[in-house]
């Protein structure tokens, strides 16, 4: 089955610090790629996105991530976290070729950054 | 421009009765997906619309929930006798078209509660 793995449930880090969020996915071929962050009562807001070409793309607030097909991981990461960067992150895959996919989630990230 | 909204932000309901959930898409977005955030499921697909073409329903759970978009624009999902695990943030997203590459624009959510 068609899966997307977010291994670390929470993450705490210090302002400043840097940051890597881990993304396993599980699909035949190599899927669409998204991070979104939902901050507390908020909708989703894409991060960055990754479709074809360079492996490592910027995204908005300082964002990056790395597609790594040999892992099949899309890791994001930050050099330096900030206190507004607490949110829940999410990642998401969808299926090329066809109209219409959804999008499929994983489980989230809940980062918590500490003064 | 406008986002995507949802309304009510917040509703609660009784065990049994039904709710009709509300989203208004980005004007000019055919594409438009409902989703389903709930703590022991994460985000959920549910529903797919296109243009005029038949919903893809394959993420209901259950014949309680339906949806519908009138004219290409604002859809309602309904859910019938509501159930205490019914209770969830549901989603609304919407995108130009359903091409695979085109990024989806979440609403900000409506959270329900049953009782």
């Amino acid at each position: 089955a068609q899966s997307v793995t977010q291994p670390d449930i929470h993450i705490t880090v210090s302002e400043g610090a840097s940051l890597e969020l881990r993304c396993n996915y599980s699909y035949g071929a190599t899927p669409y790629l998204f991070w979104y962050v939902q901050s507390p009562g908020q909708g989703l807001q894409l991060l960055l996105k990754y479709f074809s070409g360079d492996t490592l793309v910027q995204g908005i607030k300082g964002f990056e991530a790395e597609f790594k097909r040999s892992q099949s991981s899309f890791n994001l990461r930050k050099p330096s976290v900030h206190w507004s960067d607490a949110a829940e992150y999410f990642c998401a895959v969808k299926k090329r070729g066809s109209a219409g996919n959804m999008l499929t989630f994983g489980g989230g990230t809940r980062l918590m950054v500490k003064p | 421009g406008a986002g995507v909204s949802q309304s009510p932000s917040n509703k609660v309901t009784e065990k049994g009765k039904d709710v009709e959930l509300r989203c208004d898409p980005i004007s000019g977005h055919t594409a438009l997906y409902w989703y389903r955030q709930s703590l022991g499921q994460g985000l959920e697909f549910l529903i797919y619309f296109q243009g005029n073409s038949a919903p893809d329903k394959s993420g209901l759970p259950s014949d309680r929930f339906s949806a519908e978009r009138t004219g290409g624009s604002v859809s309602t999902l309904t859910i019938q006798r509501t159930q205490q695990e019914d209770s969830a943030v549901y989603l609304c997203a919407s995108s130009e078209t359903s091409g695979g590459s085109n990024e989806q624009f979440f609403g900000p959510g409506t959270r329900l509660t049953v009782l």
